[in-house]
């Protein structure tokens, strides 16, 4: 198992719907959780952190939390064009504290 | 302020030249990160330095690679001798004091083609 796994995409989503992104992790005791935006030809950008389990809201993001089940989640509300983006997870490992990213969904809004 | 600052922006090179790209962090982070790019691999950390100072170095893929912090602001990543596989998109990064879980800010990135 990949470390940290994600659905490269692309994901198509029409305007003003929710864009639903997922990420898996093998490293169990791991407790922090990250969400970068990268645009094409752009660096990463942080947009969301998550340490607990549950949920955790910032304007139209969520990002969703399951230890137990490995599993990481973002969710774009009301998604806009200006969101179409490459959108990566990352991982901070229990067993070393490296930060591992996944290879990205590319996430694609349709006007 | 600038953010952070790499150079240059875009590196052409042949197979057996050396490298060297440079990074200008933000005034007053503590932490400073390389990173590289790749279709292939994604994103990975290379090194990283807290006040100037190696922290970990496990992610620099081999003798080729060597990183410098000669002071707060101003690093440098060298790849001698540069090989194909080397192609990638290097990014630097830095954060305030806190280590890796802290927000980082990425420099706009290096992209490097090695022929």
């Amino acid at each position: 198992q990949k470390e940290v796994e994600q659905n490269s995409g692309p994901l198509s989503v029409p305007e003003g719907a929710i864009a639903s992104l997922n990420c898996t992790y093998s490293d169990r005791g791991s407790q922090s959780f990250f969400w970068y935006r990268q645009y094409s030809g752009k660096s990463p950008e942080l947009i969301m952190s998550i340490y607990s389990n549950g949920d955790k809201e910032d304007g139209r993001f969520t990002a969703q939390l399951n230890k137990a089940s490995q599993y990481v989640s973002l969710l774009i509300r009301d998604s806009q064009p200006s969101d179409s983006a490459t959108y990566l997870c990352a991982v901070v490992m229990n067993r070393d504290d490296k930060i591992i990213f996944g290879k990205g969904t590319r996430l694609h809004i349709l006007p | 302020d600038a953010g952070v600052i790499q150079s240059p922006r875009h590196e052409v090179t042949e197979m057996g030249q050396e490298v060297t790209l440079r990074c200008k962090p933000i005034s007053g982070h503590d932490y400073l990160f390389w990173y590289r790019q790749t279709m292939m691999r994604g994103l990975e950390l290379l090194i990283y330095f807290n006040n100037n100072v190696p922290i970990d170095d496990s992610g620099m893929p081999e003798d080729r690679f060597s990183a410098k912090m000669p002071n707060a602001s101003f690093s440098t990543l060298k790849i001698q001798p540069s090989e194909p596989r080397d192609s990638a998109v290097y990014f630097c990064a830095s954060s305030l004091a806190g280590g890796l879980p802290v927000k980082q800010y990425f420099g706009p990135g290096t992209r490097l083609t090695v022929t």
